[in-house]
């Protein structure tokens, strides 16, 4: 089946920090690459995604970047705030006619202030 | 506002009774899904539905059964719920033509079978 990893499993910086969270797949036609962000005891959202036609996409704080050749796609928080804390799920389009998300385990990342 | 919503929020259930899990959205959305959350698991998808009387097994749809008769509702059914459907459940709709559109979530139903 589908692979989806997410590297770390749990990340841990000082508020004002850089954060990364990366992703990576197995299905090379995947053409839709989501981050999802779940607060303690709240549904997931969807925070930024990004589509296999651009390798950037930033809003505010928060960036998406995609390497479509090495299949992999990273989440980048600048300047981190103790609001940020969250588990983070990537979850890229499996495709072939499925349409479906593949949500990898989560990252749970911790600001302190 | 657009939302779905799903009912029960908590439940606690014993072994064999039969439970439904309802879930609704007002958006109009052709697509909806169910799926379970684990500790370091992740999400995973147990059935979807693209449209009403349309509905397919996801990764995970043992011990499950759902049903599409309206466009708005797709409840999820455990007939004879075992301790290890203990988990949490989220429900999630999106429109079908639009695979990359956003797919939003329910609150969440924490199910404990005993």
């Amino acid at each position: 089946g589908e692979n989806v990893e997410q590297h770390p499993s749990t990340l841990s910086v000082q508020e004002g920090d850089s954060a990364v969270i990366k992703c990576t797949y197995s299905d090379s036609a995947s053409n839709y690459f989501p981050w999802y962000k779940q607060e303690l005891g709240k549904r997931p959202q969807l925070i930024i995604d990004i589509r296999s036609n651009v390798g950037e996409k930033k809003d505010q704080r928060i960036a998406v970047t995609l390497n479509k050749t090495a299949k992999h796609f990273s989440l980048h928080i600048t300047e981190t705030q103790p609001e940020d804390s969250a588990v983070y799920f990537c979850a890229p389009l499996l495709s072939g006619g499925y349409n479906k998300l593949i949500f990898g385990a989560g990252t749970r990342l911790a600001v302190h202030p | 506002e657009a939302q779905v919503t799903q009912n029960p929020r908590y439940l606690i259930t014993v072994t064999g009774k039969k439970l439904t899990v309802t879930c609704s959205q007002n958006m109009n959305h052709e697509y909806m899904s169910w799926y379970r959350q684990d500790p370091g698991l992740g999400l995973r998808q147990i059935y979807y539905s693209m449209n009403v009387e349309v509905t397919d097994k996801g990764d995970v749809p043992e011990g499950y059964k759902v049903s599409r008769k309206e466009k708005r509702n797709f409840p999820l059914i455990l007939e004879s719920p075992s301790p290890n459907q203990t988990s949490l459940y989220f429900c999630a709709s999106r429109r079908r033509e639009a695979v990359t559109d956003t797919q939003y979530f329910g609150p969440g139903t924490r199910l404990t079978v005993l």
